[in-house]
């Protein structure tokens, strides 16, 4: 069954540091997301890519996050200069259709600035 | 902003017993989700529902699209250890997915 896959599954960084989360999204699907969960809380929307930009974005995704897709299979979310409250679990999501339904999510990428 | 409500926020419940938890909205939604997260992992979408009034069973899972369109139930039968987790509902708006505050399912066998 096609799946999302989020590379690293844990990664720690030094706070000022930069980070850059991957993720494979399922092939065929042309809706990707990145969103947030801090320990204990809710998912929270960053941002959703669509066409090779960006089609919409929240409030916490400000001048310090970007994305990008590099090529035809990966998708990456950067963070520039990362805080400690940055710290959270990060989840890349995939949708097939304009409708935005069913949206797919991977495994997570647990970051932990320090 | 727009926003999802859900309750209750947490249950404790012995194996074996039914369960049931809503999601509420202000705004209409056209499709609800609802999703199971396990601890330390991504959420799983469990049914999607795309019509007002729409009842859908997934196993032991059923979830309904309620009549107003601002708001949905999940119910879970003969619940056991493994139900447990975070169910979380959710909704597209405008190019998003947005997502309740979830409620957490503890069984106790």
């Amino acid at each position: 069954e096609p799946e999302v896959t989020q590379t690293p599954s844990h990664q720690v960084t030094q706070m000022g540091q930069e980070v850059i989360l991957r993720c494979v999204p399922i092939s065929n699907h042309l809706y990707f997301y990145w969103y947030r969960q801090i320990l204990g809380q809710k998912v929270e929307f960053l941002v959703s890519f669509y066409n090779n930009e960006i089609s919409e974005k929240s409030e916490i995704f400000d001048d310090q996050f970007s994305v990008e897709r590099p090529d035809g299979s990966n998708f990456t979310l950067k963070i520039r200069s990362t805080k400690l409250e940055d710290s959270a679990m990060y989840f890349c999501a995939s949708s097939g259709g304009r409708l935005n339904t069913e949206a797919f999510f991977g495994q997570g990428t647990r970051l932990t600035v320090v | 902003g727009q926003q999802l409500n859900q309750s209750p926020q947490s249950m404790f419940i012995q194996e074996g017993e039914d369960v049931s938890m809503n999601c509420t909205s202000s705004s209409i939604f056209n499709t609800w989700l609802w999703y199971k997260q396990d601890p330390g992992e991504g959420p799983v979408l469990l049914i999607a529902l795309y019509k007002a009034g729409e009842l859908t069973s997934n196993g032991r899972l059923t979830a309904q699209f309620g009549i107003t369109r601002k708001d949905s139930f999940l119910n879970i039968s003969a619940s056991i250890p493994s139900d447990v987790g975070i169910y979380f509902c959710a909704g597209p708006l405008g190019d998003k997915v947005i997502f309740g505050p979830g409620t957490s399912l503890s069984v106790i066998p």
